[in-house]
C-alpha cells in the first residue's frame, strides 16, 4: 500500500530535549516536505526536499534542521525545542523533483507539546 | 509570496444542499490542490487542477487562472462530507513548495 508514515504520532517533550521526528514514504517520491499546522494560521511549510542531498528552507525553518540521506525518509530534527514548537506536524511527498504540481500523498501527522 | 484566501471559514448546511467553497490567490500558479481534512486529523488530496474542471464522484473542482480563482463544489452533501477543505497554490515553478489558505470548516447535518 503507497503510504507515508511518521513517528511518533504523538510526543510530549520538555524544553530543549532534542528530538526527531521521522518521515518514510515507499512511493519512490523525489520530493518531501515537512509542514506545520496551527489554529488560525493554518498549514504552513517548514523545509522541502527536491532530492537525496537537496534540501531547502519553506516558509518557517527556524528552530528546525532536516537531512535527506536516502529517497524514501526525510526526518524533522528540533535540536533545542521550545514551546511555540507545540504544533501537529504533517509530512509529505510527491513524485516529481522540484515541483510540487503533482498529487500530494500526506503522513497522519506527528502531535508535539513542548513544555 | 502568494496570498491564498479562502471564504467562507466556516459553513454548515443541511444534508442535500449544494456546497460552494471558494478560494482565491494572488500571484500567478502553475497548480491548485485541493485537501481534505477529517476530523481525525487526516489529510487526503482530492484534486490538483491547473486549468479547467474536474470531477471525481460528487466533487467538482474549477479553476479560472485569468482571475486567480478556484471553487470546489459538492452535490448532494452528506454528513460525512463534513470535513475541513483546504486549497493550497503551486507559485511559479513548484520549487518553492505549496502555500495554503486557512481551510473552510464545513458541517453538514442530518
Amino acid at each position: 500500500e503507497a503510504q507515508v508514515t511518521q513517528n511518533p504520532r504523538y510526543l510530549i517533550t520538555v524544553t530543549g530535549k532534542k528530538l526527531t521526528v521521522t518521515c518514510s514514504q515507499n512511493m519512490n517520491h523525489e520530493y518531501m516536505s515537512w509542514y506545520r499546522q496551527d489554529p488560525g494560521l493554518g498549514l504552513r511549510q517548514i523545509y522541502y526536499s527536491m532530492n537525496v542531498e537537496v534540501t531547502d528552507k519553506g516558509d518557517v525553518p527556524e528552530g528546525y534542521k532536516v537531512s535527506r540521506k536516502e529517497k524514501r525518509n526525510f526526518p524533522l530534527i528540533l535540536e533545542s525545542p521550545s514551546p511555540n514548537q507545540t504544533s501537529l506536524y504533517f509530512c509529505a511527498s510527491s513524485p516529481r523533483p522540484g515541483q510540487a504540481t503533482y498529487e500530494q500523498y500526506f503522513g497522519p501527522g506527528t502531535r508535539l507539546t513542548v513544555t | 509570496k502568494n496570498e491564498v484566501e479562502q471564504s467562507p471559514q466556516n459553513l454548515t448546511a443541511q444534508e442535500g444542499e449544494f456546497i460552494t467553497i471558494n478560494c482565491s490567490y494572488s500571484v500567478g500558479i502553475s497548480a491548485l490542490h485541493w485537501l481534505q481534512q477529517h476530523p481525525g486529523g487526516g489529510i487526503v488530496s482530492l484534486f490538483m487542477l491547473s486549468s479547467g474542471k474536474k470531477k471525481h464522484g460528487r466533487l467538482i473542482a474549477t479553476i479560472n487562472i485569468q482571475e486567480k480563482h478556484s471553487s470546489l463544489h459538492i452535490t448532494a452533501s452528506h454528513p460525512r462530507d463534513s470535513a475541513v477543505y483546504i486549497c493550497a497554490v503551486v507559485s511559479g515553478g513548484g520549487a518553492d513548495g505549496l502555500t495554503f489558505g486557512k481551510g473552510t470548516h464545513l458541517i453538514i447535518q442530518p
